[in-house]
């Protein structure tokens, strides 16, 4: 059972390159999240879904996309990456019952040049 | 607007040396409040949930407490492996999504 796993772990993009960052859960949680984590701004939401098919605007979501056309997986793409877009980068999955925790995984760190 | 705030920033204790870090919080309506701890490098892992006021959890040397307006974690004789970021977040009712305080790095020393 590995949980939720995030690819890649780290990655470097110039200006204007364009990139996706892959979720996946095996735990067959229906709602799963991206966030993006700064230095002294905590996890901002970035995309939601609540189920297959479904995606929804978090906190701060411009410049990024998301798809989930599999329930395990939650894909956020950077069409044209900016510097701002410099972070690490954090999926979570929940269940819709049980005790509203989120189960987060390794992280992603990408730097814009 | 939601909102929540955790203090201090950092804390620095001795091992043995018991403290407590404060999360308040505003929210229209809360059906959460969660706990993670977060080592460097790696994502946040989930400790606790709390419910509603008054409501308390335990996990080894960590209590967590709440009340209508704050939540305390609670280190009771920490050692140097309970150094991390500890991070709080709140869900309010109706929604999916969770507001994440910027969290508070402890360090214990040995």
């Amino acid at each position: 059972n590995a949980g939720v796993t995030q690819t890649p772990k780290f990655r470097v993009l110039k200006t204007g390159q364009s990139m996706t960052l892959l979720c996946a859960q095996d735990m067959n949680h229906e709602y799963m999240y991206w966030y993006r984590q700064d230095p002294g701004m905590g996890l901002r939401l970035i995309h939601y879904s609540v189920g297959e098919g479904t995606t929804a605007k978090g906190e701060v979501p411009d410049g990024y996309n998301v798809s989930r056309l599999k329930k395990q997986n939650f894909l956020l793409g950077l069409e044209s990456a900016a510097p701002s877009q410099t972070s690490v980068y954090f999926c979570a999955s929940r269940s819709p019952s049980g005790h509203y925790e989120q189960y987060f995984g390794p992280g992603t760190r990408l730097t814009v040049t | 607007e939601d909102q929540v705030t955790q203090s201090p920033e950092a804390l620095r204790l001795q091992e043995g040396e018991s403290s407590s870090l404060n999360c308040s919080y505003t929210v229209s309506g809360l059906r959460g409040l969660f706990w993670y701890r977060q080592d460097p490098g790696k994502g946040p892992e989930f400790l606790f949930t709390l419910y509603s006021a008054g409501e308390e959890k335990e996990k080894e040397r960590l209590k967590a407490t709440l009340t209508k307006k704050e939540s305390f974690l609670h280190i009771t004789a920490p050692k140097p492996e309970d150094s991390a970021t500890y991070l709080c977040a709140v869900q309010a009712s109706g929604t999916y999504k969770y507001i994440f305080g910027t969290g508070t790095r402890l360090k214990v020393l040995a």
